[in-house]
Parts: structure tokens; C-alpha cells; sequence
């Protein structure tokens, strides 16, 4: 079975400041790997995705991630945050095989002040 | 296009009474899938339907139950309710289309029993 840990549970930032948010995974095979953003009261968004190809993929409102298959990592980064950007950040992974079961870290709470 | 739509949005329900609640997936999506959302045990998969048949179940006890309809719409009924059952259900969408596969959320439905 696939595990997902992410070791920043809260991180706070002021605007402005670069952001990178860890992700590590545990799974033998192949695997597809998203980030999901929960807005205060709003419902789970995808920031982006990787399935294959290119091992830095690029989402929406200037998130990163680069997907080190050596260090089974998939850090999310983006170089400038906003007072917009502070919600909370799920890691998530699914193998190939059981596609539909996505297994999710416990999440990092980011705060960004102004 | 619009998104996953769950009701009701709010339940408020006693020890040992259940619940059904209700998921509509994005139109065209095929597979519909379950999780539970709390503060303890983070994101947490359920269970997945696809073509009316469970495909997929993770490890909830057999009180946690689902279907899925023909026009892909699904519920998923909790009987003898707990008061650890108290969480955000959420239900997720995809296309199902093999191994690269996008799950997309609806705004949950928050469940408390007193």
C-alpha cells in the first residue's frame, strides 16, 4: 500500500517570500501524483498533476512541482506568495493499477501575512 | 461545465441513527468516489463506484456503505451512526480513463453526531 508524508504541518510566510512545501511518497510501482489546494471554506482544488513525461510540472496561479523519482518526492514550490496563496495543501498519490483511490498526506496549513 | 454537487451540504444526526448522502459527478464522469475528511485521520478513501459496482474499498467498517445509479449519480449510506463518523464526506469525479486519472471534488457534505 502507498503512503504520502508531508513534514511542514504549518508554515508561515510573509508575502513576497518563496515557498516550498515537502511531499514524500512510498510505493514500489507507478504512480501518478497531484497537489490539491483547500481554500478557507471552499472545497478541494487540483494545482496540478504529474502522470509522465517532463519531471517539473507546472499548475495554476504560478505553482510548481518537480516529481524526484530517486528521492520519491514531489515538492510543491512557488517563488512568490500571496496573502491569497494561505490555505491548506494536500499531497496525494494514486498507483496506476487502483487509479481511482487517491491516498492523501495529513495536509500543511500555510499562512501568508501581509 | 458544472462540478460535483453534493447534498445535503449540512447533517446533524444522534448516535445510531443513519444517513444517506448524495453525490452528483460531473456530467460525462463515469467513476464517483467517497472520502472522509477529519481533523485526526486526515483524508481517508472510502470507497469507489463505477458502472454501478464497487470497484474499489478502503478499510471502513461495513456500516459505510454505497451505490451508484445508472446516470452515475451515488450514495453512500452510514448506519448505527458513531460519534467518530463525524466528519466531511467529500466525493470525487473522473472520467475514468485507465491509469491517468484526474479526480475532481465536490464541497463535501459535513456530518455531526451528537
Amino acid at each position: 500500500a502507498q503512503s504520502v508524508s508531508q513534514h511542514n504541518h504549518h508554515v508561515i510566510l510573509s508575502e513576497a517570500a518563496s515557498l516550498e512545501l515537502g511531499c514524500n511518497y512510498s510505493y514500489g510501482g507507478t504512480v501518478n501524483l497531484f497537489w490539491y489546494v483547500q481554500y478557507p471554506g471552499q472545497h478541494l482544488q487540483l494545482l496540478l498533476k504529474y502522470f509522465s513525461g517532463d519531471p517539473l510540472v507546472k499548475g495554476i496561479k504560478g505553482f510548481e512541482a518537480e516529481f524526484i523519482k530517486s528521492k520519491f518526492s514531489f515538492n510543491l514550490r512557488k517563488p512568490s506568495v500571496q496573502w491569497s496563496d494561505t490555505a491548506e495543501y494536500f499531497c496525494a498519490v494514486n498507483a496506476a493499477c487502483t487509479a481511482s483511490k487517491l491516498t492523501f498526506g495529513t495536509g500543511t496549513r500555510l499562512q501568508v501575512t501581509l | 461545465k458544472a462540478g460535483v454537487t453534493q447534498t445535503p451540504r449540512y447533517l446533524i444526526k444522534t448516535r445510531g441513527q443513519q444517513v444517506t448522502l448524495s453525490c452528483s459527478p460531473i456530467s460525462g464522469h463515469r467513476s464517483v468516489s467517497w472520502y472522509q475528511q477529519t481533523p485526526g485521520q486526515g483524508l481517508q478513501f472510502l470507497f469507489e463506484y463505477f458502472s454501478e459496482t464497487q470497484r474499489n474499498k478502503g478499510n471502513f467498517p461495513g456500516r459505510f456503505s454505497g451505490r451508484q445509479f445508472s446516470n452515475s449519480r451515488s450514495e453512500m449510506n452510514v448506519s448505527t451512526l458513531e460519534l467518530g463518523d463525524s466528519a466531511l464526506y467529500l466525493c470525487a469525479s473522473s472520467l475514468d480513463t485507465g491509469a491517468q486519472e484526474t479526480q475532481y471534488f465536490g464541497p463535501g457534505t459535513r456530518l455531526l453526531v451528537l
